[in-house]
């Protein structure tokens, strides 16, 4: 069975620094990796996702992402904070078999001034 | 515009009264799924859809039942509803093989008293 880890609860960071969340997987196979962002009151939006090939993905809104299979890690990156980031970001892992989807705890980014 | 709607956005209801939470999409996605979140937990995939008259359970799916008669509609059925069913319940579709990728719904907030 697939499992997600976020070690992260809640990270505070300022306005234009940079920010890295971290995520783990548990995953028998090749994994299907995503980035999710949920703003207060909002559904999920889709921040990027990862199946194969080159193991740093670029997504929406200036993040990315970098696969590490020896670390079962895809850890999402921005190099400089806005306080519009300041969201609840989810990291979920997929089975290539069925598309069943399995979510971290989340990890809330606050955005001070 | 490409979305996932679901109704009602908020409803209050008493234990024990059955209550069904509709969800429809209109990007002709073969996958569709639902999903309830908590403070803590992240999200927990409750059932999910392969396909027109296929589904099967996701990580918590007692108490709830779903259908899939149609492509583009994926109820969510709880026929007697107890309190530890409150919670923000998100429906969500996904395309198949490099489309794969869950569109979220806005979310319906249950209260069961």
């Amino acid at each position: 069975a697939q499992s997600v880890t976020q070690p992260d609860i809640h990270i505070t960071v300022s306005e234009g620094a940079s920010l890295e969340l971290r995520c783990n997987y548990s995953y028998g196979a090749t994994p299907y990796l995503f980035w999710y962002v949920q703003s207060p009151g909002q559904g999920l939006q889709l921040l990027l996702k990862y199946f194969s090939g080159d193991t740093l993905v670029q997504g929406i809104k200036g993040f990315e992402a970098e696969f590490k299979r020896s670390q079962s890690s895809f850890n999402l990156r921005k190099p400089s904070v806005h306080w519009s980031d300041a969201a609840e970001y989810f990291c979920a892992v997929g089975a290539s078999n069925d598309y069943k989807l399995s979510f971290g705890a989340g990890t809330t980014v606050t955005v001070r001034a | 515009e490409a979305q996932v709607t679901q109704n009602p956005r908020y409803l209050i209801t008493v234990t024990g009264k059955k209550l069904t939470v509709t969800c429809s999409q209109n990007m002709n996605h073969e996958y569709m799924s639902w999903y309830r979140q908590d403070p803590g937990l992240g999200l927990r995939q409750i059932y999910y859809s392969m396909n027109v008259e296929v589904t099967d359970k996701g990580d918590v799916p007692e108490g709830y039942k779903v259908s899939r008669k149609e492509k583009r509609n994926f109820p969510l059925i709880l026929e007697s509803p107890s309190p530890n069913q409150t919670s923000l319940y998100f429906c969500a579709s996904s395309g198949q093989g490099r489309d794969y990728g869950y569109t979220f719904g806005s979310g319906t907030r249950l209260t069961v008293v």
